[in-house]
């Protein structure tokens, strides 16, 4: 069965931290997993994209990092500020490409 | 950018209500999707439809219809809204060179 899963389910964090959120998955034929932020009431906004081939990728003080071999995927923040207070999806696209499967999304809040 | 346009962002309607929920893309893009959100149970597929007039089912469509006649809009219908329909609803549209899901604002039903 296609699954994404990720933990943690909330997370509170201090200003100027750092965090790592997680992401799971059983999604065949994998396509690629995106990470997309969504800020409270408002649809969700891609980050990065990882594909099969690609281990890391960073956009500013996000890096989303890829294990193909045990389908594991990370968002690492870096620096956070209250601006990240949101919840990240992991999305995992399969093959042909225009089936998407979600993860429930993890609540990251960023306190002063 | 690619813009998704929700009608509306909130709505509160009566148990046996019709409701219409709109949106509308920019991008002459042929993949659509009507999505809804809910806490713990992350984004569930209602229907999609991959051209004109076309239209497939999703994971949840009991209690919904959809509509598209032009490229440009796809509508997501509840014939008789009840009250397990309380939801985010959310309308996407797929970038198919990259894969990449591009959300709208969300509309926030609530049905009492």
């Amino acid at each position: 069965k296609n699954q994404v899963e990720q933990s943690p389910q909330s997370l509170i964090i201090l200003e100027g931290k750092n965090c790592t959120l997680q992401c799971n998955y059983t999604v065949s034929p994998f396509s690629n997993l995106r990470w997309y932020k969504q800020d409270t009431g408002r649809g969700p906004v891609s980050l990065t994209i990882m594909t099969f081939s690609e281990n890391t990728k960073s956009n500013g003080r996000y890096t989303a990092t890829l294990d193909a071999d045990t389908k594991q995927s990370s968002l690492h923040i870096t620096a956070s500020q209250l601006s990240d207070s949101a919840s990240y999806i992991c999305v995992v696209s399969a093959h042909p490409g225009n089936q998407f499967y979600f993860g429930t999304g993890t609540s990251l809040t960023v306190i002063p | 950018d690619v813009k998704v346009t929700q009608s509306s962002r909130y709505l509160v309607k009566r148990t046996g209500e019709k409701v219409f929920l709109e949106c509308v893309q920019d991008m002459d893009h042929e993949n659509m999707f009507w999505y809804r959100q809910d806490p713990g149970l992350g984004l569930r597929l209602i229907y999609f439809s991959y051209d004109v007039k076309m239209k497939e089912k999703g994971d949840i469509p009991e209690g919904y219809s959809v509509s598209r006649e032009k490229k440009e809009r796809f509508s997501l219908i509840l014939e008789s809204a009840s009250t397990n329909q309380t939801s985010m609803y959310l309308c996407a549209t797929l970038l198919a060179n990259t894969g990449e899901l591009f959300f709208g604002e969300g509309s926030r039903l609530t049905v009492l």
